[in-house]
């Protein structure tokens, strides 16, 4: 049990949609990054969030984005949904450490988007 | 470029030792860290390593790390049926926010 949670669980959304992902970190945890997990393969950072803030993002396009609350909090935004968005998004948040490379990161269990 | 890459398959019988591997190209990595995900979850944290050390051990799991090789491995001592799972490395940078960088996994399978 990390103290993380995703909702939906599972989605099923139609091509051009758009949808959007919760995740709720643990209380102090002011960094929060999403992650897509495609069937069989390892996860892909998409970006992460530090105060509120957008600090650092992965190889995917602005039709992605995010937003993190106060409450540790944070949404991932998708626009104009592809096929190839069907996977497994999961959330994780962290304290970072100094430099942000000591911080661990606690996973969420992920909400499964199917797109059709 | 960052790249990590990891056997895809495993089977072990149960009590003996699973070791899997993992090697990674970023030579700027700070930690290293093994996952495991069981069929339906998310992931769980096993260990992790520090780039300055080259032995790490937390009960029945023993990371190895060869920095000058950038291998690295989880030994997992007296492998249990609930070992089942999907072990994935992963490796972070400084600076820039702690992305990780996940290898593409590998289903250990352990038989009675």
């Amino acid at each position: 049990e990390t103290g993380v949670t995703q909702s939906p669980t599972h989605l099923i959304k139609t091509r051009g949609q758009q949808v959007t992902l919760r995740c709720s970190s643990q209380s102090g945890h002011n960094t929060v990054s999403w992650y897509q997990q495609a069937l069989g393969q390892g996860p892909q950072f998409i970006f992460q969030y530090y105060r509120e803030e957008e600090n650092g993002r992965g190889n995917f396009p602005p039709r992605f984005s995010g937003l993190q609350f106060p409450n540790y909090s944070s949404e991932l935004n998708v626009n104009a949904l592809e096929l190839d968005d069907s996977a497994l998004y999961l959330c994780a948040s962290s304290v970072p450490g100094q430099y942000f490379s000591t911080d661990t990161q606690y996973f969420g269990p992920g909400t499964r988007l199917t797109v059709l | 470029g960052e790249d990590v890459e990891q056997s895809l398959f495993l089977s072990v019988r149960e009590g003996d030792s699973s070791v899997i591997n993992c090697t990674y190209t970023d030579s700027s990595s700070t930690y290293l860290y093994w996952y495991k995900q069981e069929p339906g979850a998310g992931l769980q944290l096993l260990t992790y390593i520090f780039s300055n050390m080259d032995m790490k051990q937390d009960q029945r799991l023993t990371v190895l790390l060869n920095k000058k090789d950038k291998h690295l491995s989880l030994r997992i001592a007296d492998t249990q049926t609930g070992d089942s799972a999907i072990y994935f490395c992963a490796e972070s940078t400084s600076g820039g926010g702690n992305k990780l960088t996940f290898g593409t996994g590998t289903q250990l399978k352990v038989e009675l």
